[in-house]
């Protein structure tokens, strides 16, 4: 059974950083795209940029370029999601989803999603 | 204002039809690119329900059906459940952008 398990919960200040994680298992973690969408309170999607762990090729949303950080390790299955200096903007829900196939393709297995929360 | 528009919200009552469009451009739904649909259900992660315009994945019912034609596409919801009420969201390739969009999202209501 193919499944996407994010970390839990962040509460954090403007300014800190933070790395968060979505580990896969129950298929061969090197061979699919993952990829990052964020939901900020009550609003809808935004693709954020997706990564192909088998080679690290890494493409960003021109809205998230320079913004966030996508990486992933293989050795551990697990993609992250990292900023360097967080703002109260960032406050959002953040999904974790493996594509079927293509960098273009649907998103066919979510994480649960991680809370993240940035306030003085 | 997302690249891919769709109504703010929809209702019907239980056992009806309803429908949900989502009208793009020529350089995303307009180029060719696939549609695909996805349903959130009040505090959970999306779901696929339809990829690659009109194929709908292994136990989706078949209640759920969808379309693409010219710049747009839409989503048909029969025989409306209480189960349905949930945001629906497009997504597409926009060639211009470079750029995987959503839609800004449906909130259907079953009435």
């Amino acid at each position: 059974e193919v499944q996407l398990v994010q970390s839990g919960t962040e509460v954090k200040k403007p300014g800190e950083s933070l790395k968060i994680s979505c580990k896969g298992s129950g298929y061969r973690f090197s061979s699919y795209w993952i990829g990052w969408v964020r939901q900020m309170p009550g609003k809808g999607l935004e693709w954020m940029g997706i990564i192909y762990p088998g080679d690290s090729d890494t493409r960003y949303s021109p809205s998230f370029q320079g913004q966030v950080t996508i990486s992933a390790d293989n050795s551990v299955s697990t993609a992250y999601l990292q900023w360097g200096s967080l703002k109260a903007s960032d406050t959002a829900i953040y999904y974790c989803a493996r594509l079927t196939s293509g960098s273009h393709s649907p998103q066919e297995y979510w994480g649960r999603g991680t809370l993240v929360t940035v306030s003085s | 204002q997302s690249v891919l528009t769709q109504p703010p919200s929809v209702s019907g009552a239980p056992g009806h039809r309803v429908t949900i469009s989502c009208t793009g451009s020529s350089s995303n739904i307009g180029a060719g690119h696939d549609v695909h649909w996805y349903q959130q259900l009040p505090g959970t992660a999306p779901k696929l329900l339809i990829y690659v315009n009109t194929n709908r994945p292994s136990g989706v019912p078949d209640r759920f059906s969808a379309s693409k034609s010219g710049t747009s596409a839409s989503l048909a919801i029969a025989g409306l459940q209480a189960e349905d009420e949930a945001d629906y969201y497009c997504q597409s390739y926009d060639s211009s952008l470079n750029d995987v969009v959503f839609g800004g999202g449906t909130k259907l209501t079953v009435l």
